[in-house]
């Protein structure tokens, strides 16, 4: 089935502790997205991906970073990981002009 | 609808309701507007969209309006399911270089008693 999987699904960390959460897309989209969700606040998007090769930062980029190897694939990485870093993320792509698809996400608690 | 604060809009309604959710966005350029609704443990799910141009857009049992002069957007739901219970998210594209990268607004909770 065509879409975008993320791993894991949900994950404990201890804090200090690097994570990479991962995302996988099998549409040839060119552009993908990391948001994160917490309760109240809606999404917010934390990098960016327009096409393979480049990455770019969103609204809240900061204890994140990010990679675009490939068309299919763009990782999420938290360095050192911290309790407000405790989240939903989400993973998107987006085909053409429209056309947003949206992963299952990943639950992080970071104690 | 829309509102600042921790604490997310609430909408109850029976089935068979008519339901409406309404979104206030932020930005006069945006240029292509989205709903999603999202239930217990997933992502979102794509329901309906309108580009900057059009007013009015209608889809199987939802409808979306736009009106640019205050910036409000809704949702409108006819005939309101159970399995429509769900968190409805409106989402905007900015448009310039900020193209693509969605910004979302609280979202409401809608809850549908049967």
């Amino acid at each position: 089935i065509a879409g975008i999987t993320q791993a894991p699904t949900s994950q404990i960390l201890a804090a200090g502790r690097r994570m990479t959460l991962r995302c996988t897309q099998d549409m040839r989209h060119n552009a993908m997205y990391w948001y994160r969700q917490d309760l109240g606040l809606g999404l917010r998007l934390i990098h960016y991906s327009n096409t393979a090769g480049t990455t770019g930062k969103g609204e809240v980029p900061d204890g994140y970073s990010v990679s675009r190897a490939n068309t299919d694939d763009f990782p999420l990485t938290l360095a050192s990981a911290v309790p407000s870093q405790t989240s939903v993320y989400f993973c998107a792509s987006r085909g053409g002009i429209f056309g947003y698809t949206f992963g299952s996400g990943t639950r992080l608690t970071v104690v | 609808g829309e509102s600042v604060g921790l604490h997310l809009p609430t909408l109850s309604v029976q089935e068979g309701d008519n339901s409406i959710i309404n979104c206030a966005y932020s930005n006069s350029a945006s240029d292509y507007f989205i709903w999603y609704k999202q239930e217990s443990g997933k992502g979102p799910q794509f329901i309906i969209d309108i580009r900057s141009n059009m007013d009015k857009r209608q889809g199987q049992r939802v409808t979306v309006l736009l009106n640019k002069t205050v910036k409000h957007l809704s949702l409108q739901i006819a005939a309101t399911q159970p399995g429509d219970s769900a968190v409805y998210f409106c989402a905007e594209n900015p448009g310039g270089t900020s193209y693509g990268k969605l910004t979302f607004g609280q979202g409401t909770i809608l809850t549908v008693h049967p």
